[in-house]
C-alpha cells in the first residue's frame, strides 16, 4: 500500500531519447510535485500541479513536460535527454487547505537517470 | 536570496546522545511552515517532522523535536537518544504561503557506535 510510487525506479539511456517518469499517489491528496535531486543532493522544485492545475512551472527546459491526467497522477516526459539531466527525479504529494493551508509533502521513492 | 541555511555540511554524534541540526530561514511572510526530512543512504525522502509559524508550541515527534525560535529564525532539528540507523541527510524546508517549499542543502549525520 504504497503512498507514493514513482516507476521506473531506474532509467539509464542515451543522449538524444527521449523518456518518461509515471507517478500515482492514493493518498487522496489534491497537490503533486516534480522535484530534481542533483549529484550534491540538492532538492529543487520543477512544477507543481493542485488538482490537475498546473500552479508551479520553475526555470526548467522546456523540454521537461509534465502531465497531470486525473489528481492521483502526475507524469514527466523529458524530451532530448541531455547529460546534465542526470539525477534523481522525486515526485511529491501534498494536502492542501483551499486558502494555501500548508500541507506536508510526502515523497515517492525516487527514479535515477542516468544518460550516456 | 537563500531562504533556507544549513550550516552543518556534516555532523557525528555517538550513539544514545542527543544532537542538533541547525537550521536559520528567511521570510516576511507571517504564515509558513518548517519542516525536516531525512534521507538515508537508499534514497527516499522521509517526513520527520512539522512546526507551523503561528504554533506555540515546538514540534515533536517520538525521539525528533523542533527547536522553533521565531525571533531568530531557526527551526533546528533535535535527535534525543541516536542510533545507527539515524545516520543519512537531514534537509530543513520552508513554505511560505503558496505551494512551494524550498529545501537546505542538506546535513549529513554520522552516528558512531
Amino acid at each position: 500500500d504504497t503512498a507514493v510510487s514513482q516507476t521506473p525506479k531506474y532509467l539509464v539511456t542515451q543522449m538524444g531519447n527521449d523518456k518518461s517518469i509515471k507517478c500515482e499517489q492514493n493518498l487522496g491528496h489534491d497537490t503533486m510535485y516534480w522535484y530534481k535531486q542533483d549529484s550534491k543532493k540538492f532538492l529543487k522544485i520543477m512544477f507543481s500541479y493542485n488538482n490537475k492545475e498546473l500552479i508551479i512551472n520553475e526555470t526548467v527546459p522546456n523540454r521537461f513536460s509534465p502531465k497531470s491526467p486525473d489528481k492521483a497522477h502526475l507524469n514527466l516526459h523529458i524530451n532530448s535527454l541531455e547529460l546534465g539531466d542526470s539525477a534523481v527525479y522525486f515526485c511529491a504529494s501534498s494536502q492542501d487547505g483551499g486558502q494555501g493551508g500548508v500541507g506536508t509533502q510526502y515523497f515517492g521513492p525516487g527514479t535515477r537517470l542516468t544518460v550516456l | 536570496a537563500q531562504k533556507i541555511t544549513q550550516t552543518q555540511p556534516g555532523m557525528f554524534v555517538q550513539e544514545k546522545e542527543a544532537v542538533t541540526l541547525d537550521c536559520t530561514y528567511d521570510t516576511s511572510d507571517p504564515s509558513y511552515g518548517l519542516f525536516w526530512y531525512k534521507q538515508p543512504s537508499s534514497g527516499e525522502m522521509i517526513f520527520l517532522i512539522y512546526q507551523g509559524s503561528y504554533d506555540q508550541q515546538n514540534a515533536t515527534e517520538g525521539r525528533y523535536s523542533l527547536n522553533f525560535q521565531k525571533a531568530r529564525k531557526s527551526a533546528n532539528l533535535v535527535i534525543s537518544a541516536s542510533q545507527l540507523g539515524d545516520s543519512a541527510m537531514y534537509f530543513c524546508a520552508m513554505r511560505e504561503g503558496g505551494f512551494k517549499t524550498i529545501f537546505g542543502a542538506g546535513t549529513r549525520l554520522f552516528v558512531k557506535a
